[in-house]
């Protein structure tokens, strides 16, 4: 159990550029999640995926973000034309349905000049 | 709508006491409850859950619980380390058994004292 892994730990970039963040869940999770985390708050849900399906959005979940996952493997989120709102942890966690509670990686820290 | 409120942001206890860490729900569809714990720069950790046909879960150091009436839960820490310290979440979700998203409160400071 190698655990979620996330990549990068840290971006930086310019407002209106875009970014894409990759999630590796734990091998045998068929539901992968993407939480955003900003300062004194808990992680807010945004989306999840069972295996390649995305199940749930939230209305957290503006047009200019995106997530995918292709073969029910890992994920991608991707957030277009950046805006300084977007500053934040994004964490990612995954689980096996039925069975066991949510595992987080480390998450990726974005934060926008 | 804050859905899951930890009213407390700190806490301080001293080493060796018992650590309450305290959240509140207005959602009544949730199903389940966890708790995580979180060291800076690193993700929540799983520490314990409760379903919401429960009113007690122990696992060592650590029990929960669960008030329905009052829409309050607890996390009892016995006895405390200082290695405890960290920000504690309280979170409920639904779905039953499949364990869908999660809705997380604001968390809590833990200190522990040697």
């Amino acid at each position: 159990d190698t655990g979620v892994s996330q990549n990068p730990r840290h971006k930086i970039t310019k407002r209106g550029q875009n970014v894409t963040f990759r999630c590796d869940p734990i091998s045998e999770h068929n539901r992968l999640y993407w939480y955003r985390q900003t300062l004194g708050q808990g992680p807010e849900f945004l989306t999840y995926f069972q295996n390649e399906a995305q199940l749930e959005k939230s209305r957290l979940l503006s047009d200019r973000f995106s997530a995918e996952r292709p073969k029910g493997s890992f994920s991608t989120l991707e957030i277009q034309r950046t805006e300084q709102g977007d500053s934040a942890m994004y964490l990612c966690a995954s689980s096996l349905q039925g069975d066991g509670p949510q595992h987080f990686g480390d998450g990726t820290r974005l934060s926008i000049l | 709508d804050q859905q899951v409120k930890q009213n407390s942001p700190s806490l301080s206890v001293q080493e060796g006491r018992i650590s309450i860490l305290n959240c509140d729900y207005t959602n009544s569809m949730f199903d389940y409850f966890l708790w995580y714990k979180k060291y800076p720069a690193e993700g929540p950790t799983f520490l314990i859950s409760i379903s919401s046909i429960k009113d007690k879960n122990e696992d060592g150091r650590f029990t929960v619980f669960l008030n329905k009436s009052a829409k309050h839960l607890s996390l009892h820490i016995v006895p405390s380390q200082p290695g405890d310290s960290a920000v504690y979440f309280c979170a409920g979700g639904s779905g039953g058994t499949s364990y869908g998203k999660l809705t997380f409160g604001q968390g809590t400071i833990l200190t522990v004292h040697p």
